[in-house]
């Protein structure tokens, strides 16, 4: 168990639709990392937060949303969602948000877009 | 920007037997290495890095990595593969010298070690 809790596990929505998907971090841990993974595009950094404040951005759309609340869980916002957006979505944590630590991973909310 | 490639989507290996999976990257300047595991239904599971220091690294389940940097190359290698490395294989970079890059992953390597 890394820790990471994840929740839903699995998300069924159609076109259109808003979902929020999320995240506790390890205990102590102050970063959050949101990836997406998909068989085409493997895994895709969406974004990072330290601390409550964003620190880095990837690939993500405008859609997409995400924040890092006072007790350091994290929620990311999925809307107008389109078949494409069918993916994993994992959230990760770190102590410091640093370029030499690991990261943990939860289990995954798995999104179908229908 | 750094990226990494895995050249292989999948390695087919036996049991007792030594096992590779290849990983390259490129970036600007000595890079931070990872490798992770993910197993079915699981969220990837770090197993070892480099961030300075011997090229030969050592980690999780018997697993090692050797820093090779004039072929910028990062392979993963155990001497005896077992039933239960069976698992997808992720290699990633992150960009040392610019504070605000993510960890970048590779598409993933499929591990099948045959009894």
């Amino acid at each position: 168990d890394s820790g990471v809790t994840q929740t839903p596990k699995h998300l069924i929505t159609a076109t259109g639709q808003r979902v929020t998907l999320r995240c506790s971090p390890r205990s102590g841990d102050l970063s959050v990392y949101w990836y997406q993974q998909s068989l085409d595009q493997g895994l895709q950094f969406l974004i990072q937060y330290y601390n409550g404040e964003e620190r880095a951005k990837g690939n993500i759309l405008e859609r997409f949303s995400a924040q890092q609340f006072p007790d350091l869980h994290s929620e990311l916002n999925l809307s107008s969602l389109e078949l494409g957006d069918s993916a994993l979505y994992f959230c990760a944590s770190s102590l410091l948000g640093t370029r030499n630590e690991k990261l943990f991973f939860g289990s995954g909310t798995q999104l179908s877009v229908l | 920007a750094q990226s990494v490639a895995q050249p292989e989507d999948q390695v087919n290996v036996a049991e007792g037997n030594p096992l590779t999976v290849k990983c390259t990257y490129s970036v600007s300047g000595n890079p931070y290495l990872f490798w992770y595991v993910q197993y079915p239904n699981r969220g990837l599971q770090f197993l070892l890095k480099y961030i300075t220091g011997d090229n030969l690294v050592k980690g999780s389940y018997g697993f090692e990595a050797e820093f090779n940097k004039s072929q910028t190359s990062f392979h993963l290698k155990k001497p005896s593969a077992l039933v239960s490395d069976s698992a997808l294989y992720f290699c990633a970079v992150r960009e040392p010298l610019d504070g605000n890059t993510p960890l970048v992953f590779g598409k993933g390597t499929r591990l099948s070690v045959i009894a």
